[in-house]
């Protein structure tokens, strides 16, 4: 079974910055997908960035981009130049594949972000 | 992508009573998953659903409490049965056609 681990339970940092969130992960599957969900106080789950575990090169959407170390385990994500929008739960989640298809995503705890202008 | 419509947005619901969650997704996908979010918790896979076949409930799970069907390609409801407030959460369809999930807007259920 695969586990995953956010040890910030909270954040905070000032407009205009940039800030790291970690996850750390654990698996046995060689075929799997990373992602950053964020989630608003409206709770819709928004996809933020997605990494294939195949891929070397770390993804880049704009201002969020990631440090993927497979060997270590480790998927943080770097939001640059933060906005009071980006305030919000952020999750780190993992997608494997068995039986020929997606398995549910096994999600960390979370951690709550918060913009301060 | 898929756009998914869930239903209801929010209940308030006497225990012991069930409630009944509709997930309507506008594409055919194979697999539908249901999840529960706890008050200030994350996320937990609660069960798979494929057509034309029984779910797959993960541990912590049973069928008795969280029935599910899976009538076609595109539908999917979760039943809370025999609810008591320990049941309040935030339950969650979710569908994975390739290699993202996507999410219904949730339902926030609250059991008095």
């Amino acid at each position: 079974a695969q586990t995953v681990t956010q040890s910030q339970p909270e954040m905070s940092v000032q407009e205009a910055e940039t800030v790291t969130l970690s996850c750390t992960y654990d698996t046995s599957e060689n075929n799997y997908y990373l992602f950053w969900y964020k989630q608003p106080p409206s709770r819709q789950m928004i996809l933020v960035i997605r990494q294939e575990a195949y891929k070397q090169q770390n993804a880049t959407e704009n201002r969020f981009s990631v440090n993927f170390q497979k060997a270590a385990k480790s998927f943080s994500l770097k939001i640059s130049d933060s906005q009071l929008g980006d305030t919000a739960m952020y999750f780190c989640a993992f997608m494997g594949y068995s039986g020929g298809g997606a398995d549910g995503l096994t999600f960390g705890k979370g951690t709550h972000l918060i913009i301060q202008p | 992508s898929a756009v998914i419509s869930q239903k209801p947005s929010r209940d308030i619901c006497q225990r012991g009573t069930s409630l009944t969650i509709q997930c309507q997704v506008d594409s055919q996908v194979t697999m539908m998953f249901w999840y529960r979010q706890q008050p200030g918790q994350s996320l937990t896979l609660i069960a798979t659903a494929n057509q034309g076949s029984e779910a797959t409930y993960e541990s912590g799970f049973v069928i008795d409490k969280f029935p599910i069907s899976r009538p076609n390609l595109t539908f999917s409801t979760l039943t809370v049965s025999n609810m008591s407030p320990e049941d309040s959460s935030i339950y969650l369809c979710s569908v994975d056609p390739g290699t993202e999930a996507f999410f219904g807007q949730g339902t926030r259920l609250t059991v008095v």
